[in-house]
């Protein structure tokens, strides 16, 4: 069954600071996708990042990274120098190529305090 | 480009009455479409897709049901709303059921 597990449910850093959210996922099957969405608090989910399981090259969007890393079935993602801005809630994602339902995280609430 | 209109944005109502939230996209054909629920402080929770104009899968066995009367228009109803309903709903589309999903404003429903 697939599954993904975003082990912190909540995380307060000092803005400026650096912080990365932890997505750990499970699947069986070899070709899948992962993303990366954030939620304000106007609640509208803003889609940040797709990959697919073939690409495991990590990116970097500003101050935004990911790194992709199938050998520890993990997808995280960095925030450099953060600001009030990135406080949300950020959901990890995965689908497979056998489903056609995504399978969201739980979410880890991000506080950039000022 | 594509957006994806939801409304009402807020909605209070007392148990017992109906519900209809609406969901419609522009500048694409044939999307599929996603409703979602999002409890307070949960995640998102998938209560009905469809790939298709009248084609609607359930995923949660509920007082809710879902249509689709157009390509672009997707309808979330209840006829008779629980407290538990309460909740943010969402509406989110996607060119392939592979592909990025894209969501919508959202309507907040508050129960009393």
């Amino acid at each position: 069954a697939q599954k993904v597990t975003q082990a912190q449910t909540e995380i307060s850093v000092v803005e400026k600071e650096d912080v990365t959210l932890d997505c750990v996922y499970e699947t069986r099957d070899t070709t899948y996708y992962l993303f990366w969405y954030k939620q304000p608090p106007s609640g509208e989910l803003v889609f940040l990042i797709r990959r697919n399981s073939f690409d495991e090259q990590n990116e970097i969007s500003g101050r935004y990274s990911w790194n992709f890393q199938k050998s520890t079935s993990s997808f995280n993602f960095t925030i450099t120098a953060s600001q009030v801005v990135d406080s949300a809630v950020y959901f990890c994602a995965l689908i497979t190529n056998r489903d056609d339902k995504i399978i969201f995280g739980k979410g880890t609430r991000l506080h950039i305090l000022p | 480009s594509q957006t994806i209109h939801q409304w009402p944005a807020t909605l209070v109502q007392p148990v017992g009455s109906p519900l209809s939230l609406e969901c419609t996209v522009e500048g694409t054909s044939n999307p599929n479409l996603y409703w979602y629920r999002q409890a307070a402080g949960r995640g998102l929770q998938l209560l009905f897709y469809s790939v298709g104009i009248g084609q609607i899968s359930s995923e949660v066995p509920q007082n809710l049901s879902a249509s689709r009367p157009q390509d672009r228009q997707f309808i979330l109803s209840s006829k008779k709303l629980l407290l538990s309903d309460s909740g943010f709903y969402l509406c989110a589309w996607s060119g392939d059921s592979k592909e990025t999903q894209y969501f919508g404003p959202g309507t907040r429903l508050l129960v009393l």
